[in-house]
C-alpha cells in the first residue's frame, strides 16, 4: 500500500519569508510527485510536478525531490497572505495518491 | 475551452438513498478519475474510467458505481448512503490516464 505522510500542520509563517512545505512517501518506485493548492472549499489546482531529482523552480515556487530518501518538497518565497491554503503531495502514476495536506498560514 | 464540470456543485440527501452525481472531463481528455474528499483528508481514489470500462478501483465497496459515455462523460452513483459518505466528490480528468490531471469543482454531497 502506497503511502504519502505531510505534516497537517498548521505551518505559519510570516510575509514574505520562505514556507517549507514537506513530504515523504513509502513506494521507493514511484516516478512522479505533484503539488496541489487546495482552498477552503476549493477544488486542488496543480502548482508543480517533478520527476527528477534535485529542484524545479516555476517562480516562487521551488519543488525539491530526493528519491533516495523517498523525500519531497515545497518551497515558497516571499510568501503572501494569498498562499494561505492546503497543499496537498501527491504520486502520480495511473491514480494520484494524497497526503493529508499540509495546511499554510501567512499572516501580514 | 472548458474545463472539467461537475454538477450539482451541492446535494443534501437521507440516509438509504442514492445519489449520481455527472463529470464532463475537459476537451481532448478521455480518462476520468473519481475522488472522494473527507473533511481536513486528502482525496482518496474512487475509480478511473477509460474506453468506457472501469480500468482501476481503489478501496471503496460495491455500493460506489460508476459509469462513462460514449462522448468520456461519467456518472458516480453511490447507492444506500451512509453519514460517512458526506464528503467532496471531486472528478479528475485526463489523456490516457496519465498525469496530467485536471480537476473539476466537485460535487459536495451531505449525507442526513
Amino acid at each position: 500500500q502506497k503511502e504519502v505522510e505531510q505534516n497537517s500542520g498548521p505551518l505559519s509563517v510570516p510575509e514574505g519569508a520562505i514556507a517549507s512545505l514537506n513530504c515523504t512517501y513509502s513506494d521507493r518506485g514511484s516516478q512522479s510527485f505533484f503539488w496541489y493548492r487546495q482552498y477552503s472549499g476549493k477544488s486542488p489546482e496543480l502548482i508543480m510536478f517533478i520527476y527528477s531529482n534535485g529542484d524545479k523552480e516555476d517562480g516562487r515556487f521551488t519543488a525539491q525531490l530526493n528519491k533516495a530518501s523517498q523525500y519531497v518538497s515545497l518551497l515558497i518565497r516571499d510568501s503572501q497572505p494569498s498562499d494561505s491554503a492546503t497543499y496537498l503531495c501527491a504520486l502520480g502514476g495511473n491514480k494520484l495518491i494524497f497526503g493529508a495536506g499540509t495546511r499554510l498560514a501567512v499572516h501580514p | 475551452d472548458a474545463g472539467v464540470t461537475q454538477s450539482p456543485t451541492h446535494l443534501i440527501k437521507t440516509r438509504g438513498q442514492q445519489v449520481t452525481l455527472r463529470c464532463s472531463p475537459k476537451s481532448g481528455h478521455d480518462t476520468v478519475s473519481w475522488y472522494q474528499q473527507a473533511l481536513g483528508q486528502g482525496p482518496q481514489f474512487i475509480f478511473q474510467y477509460y474506453e468506457e470500462e472501469e480500468r482501476q478501483r481503489g478501496n471503496f465497496p460495491d455500493r460506489f458505481s460508476g459509469h462513462q459515455f460514449p462522448n468520456y462523460s461519467s456518472e458516480l452513483n453511490v447507492n444506500a448512503l451512509l453519514l460517512g459518505d458526506s464528503a467532496l466528490y471531486l472528478c479528475a480528468s485526463s489523456l490516457g490516464g496519465t498525469n496530467g490531471y485536471t480537476f473539476g469543482s466537485g460535487t459536495r454531497l451531505t449525507v442526513v
